[in-house]
């Protein structure tokens, strides 16, 4: 299968812990983008890569997230001393360059806040 | 930024009836519009896409959807829904020349009764 992958499907931490996710993009997609998705809600749009570099973020992201990717391949994202209200479904997705280019998705990383 | 709504959250039907979702945008520019799918346990899913010419557009599995700029609506259709249809069916939004992130809304979930 060649499309997006995310890793881990899921996640338990205890409140306080640092928890990291990864994206694998589809190859040939220079842009990558990570949502996240609570009950009952659609995903809201969180940050965006175009290759390495972070162009645009979220006011949802706040200081306690960062993302990363380092060689415009796959990308991380990290959640510092997380909190209960951090529970969700990560979202990552890719697409090829333009703005208004498809955004594929990819399964998803269920995080639970304990 | 733009923004999206869905209505009537939760629809059940019977097989062969017609589905109509709904789905309205808010924002004065050039947009492109969504729908994705999410069948039960599987991620995010390309239903159809909008982004110009004949606003009639046809999709996978029998799906249509019907941009009307006047209404800044793009409402998806199934003349007559299989059980397989049962899914969370999410409306998104992108600004061809503004921000790079996809609004979505809150999604309907349909329950295609045998």
């Amino acid at each position: 299968d060649t499309g997006v992958s995310q890793d881990p499907r899921h996640k338990i931490t205890k409140r306080g812990q640092n928890v990291t996710f990864r994206c694998d993009p589809i190859s040939e997609h220079n842009r990558l983008y990570w949502y996240r998705q609570t009950l009952g809600q659609g995903p809201e749009f969180l940050t965006y890569f175009q290759n390495e570099a972070q162009l645009e973020k979220s006011r949802l992201l706040s200081d306690r997230f960062s993302a990363e990717r380092p060689k415009g391949s796959f990308s991380t994202l990290e959640i510092q001393r997380t909190e209960q209200g951090d529970s969700a479904m990560y979202l990552c997705a890719s697409s090829l360059d333009g703005a208004a280019d498809t955004q594929y998705f990819g399964p998803g990383t269920r995080l639970t806040v304990l | 930024a733009q923004s999206v709504s869905q209505h009537n959250h939760h629809v059940i039907l019977s097989e062969a009836a017609s589905l109509e979702l709904g789905c309205n945008y808010s924002y004065g520019g050039t947009v492109n519009l969504f729908w994705y799918v999410q069948y039960p346990g599987q991620h995010l899913q390309l239903l159809l896409k909008y982004f110009s010419g004949d606003p009639l557009v046809k999709g996978i599995k029998g799906f249509e959807a019907e941009f009307i700029k006047s209404k800044f609506s793009f409402n998806l259709r199934k003349p007559s829904v299989q059980w397989s249809d049962t899914a969370e069916y999410f409306c998104a939004v992108i600004s061809y020349y503004g921000n790079n992130r996809l609004a979505f809304g809150k999604g309907n979930q349909v329950v295609v009764i045998p």
